[in-house]
């Protein structure tokens, strides 16, 4: 399973985008690329999930590059309520493999 | 539509004693795993259970062992706790014919505290 470097942590106001990289130099050619976000003691939630190109959803929008070495997940116009630590993970989503490997994560702190 | 339950919300043990926790699938998914978290690190995967037996394992001892009902619900047991197990225990469900929905989604969560 492909290793996820991510920025340990981001500061960011209300009303401003925030875009959070992930490199993952080692992705292989049948991983997919998922986003969790997790408040303090809740269990992690899925955010967004792409191969390649860009993928949006009513809460996000995921950035891939041809070469798949990184990827951007982009939240528009942050509040408050997206104050958490976002998870960048890899792995082969057609494996049957529930063996999800978390980094440490980013913590995100929005500020009025 | 119920969503993954763990029960329950909060437990304290003593070193040494036993612990057993558990989880209710999202409605349609068979396929459940558990994961440990730490303060401040991302989840660990410990194990997954489909179809009642064990899939995969994670980096963990066999004090950790688990259980997988008919009806997919499952529990995770902890023998001879140590300090070093407090955490929260997440459960994650998915539905193993995978395809567009192989997303694993996560219940709550339980937070045990070893003393």
């Amino acid at each position: 399973l492909a290793k996820t470097t991510q920025p340990i942590s981001m500061d960011s106001y209300e009303g401003q985008e925030v875009n959070i990289t992930c490199s993952h130099n080692n992705i292989a050619t049948n991983d997919y690329i998922t986003w969790y976000q997790q408040f303090p003691s809740q269990g992690p939630r899925f955010i967004i999930q792409g191969y390649k190109t860009k993928v949006t959803n009513e809460v996000a929008s995921l950035f891939i590059p041809a070469d798949r070495k990184s990827s951007t997940l982009s939240l528009p116009r942050v509040s408050l309520s997206d104050t958490a630590v976002y998870y960048c993970l890899v792995g082969d989503r057609g494996a049957n493999t529930d063996k999800l490997i978390f980094g440490t994560g980013t913590r995100l702190q929005v500020f009025p | 539509d119920a969503g993954v339950t763990q029960s329950p919300t909060h437990l304290i043990k003593t070193r040494g004693q036993q612990v057993t926790l558990r989880c209710s699938p999202k409605s349609g998914h068979d396929t459940v795993s558990w994961y440990q978290q730490a303060l401040g690190q991302g989840p660990q995967f410990i194990f997954q259970y489909y179809e009642e037996e064990e899939r995969q394992r994670g980096n963990f001892p066999d004090r950790f062992s688990g259980h997988q009902f008919p009806n997919y619900s499952s529990e995770l047991n902890v023998n001879a706790l140590l300090l070093g197990d407090s955490a929260l225990y997440l459960c994650a469900s998915r539905s193993i014919a995978g395809g567009a929905d192989a997303t694993q989604y996560f219940g709550p969560g339980t937070r045990l505290l070893v003393l």
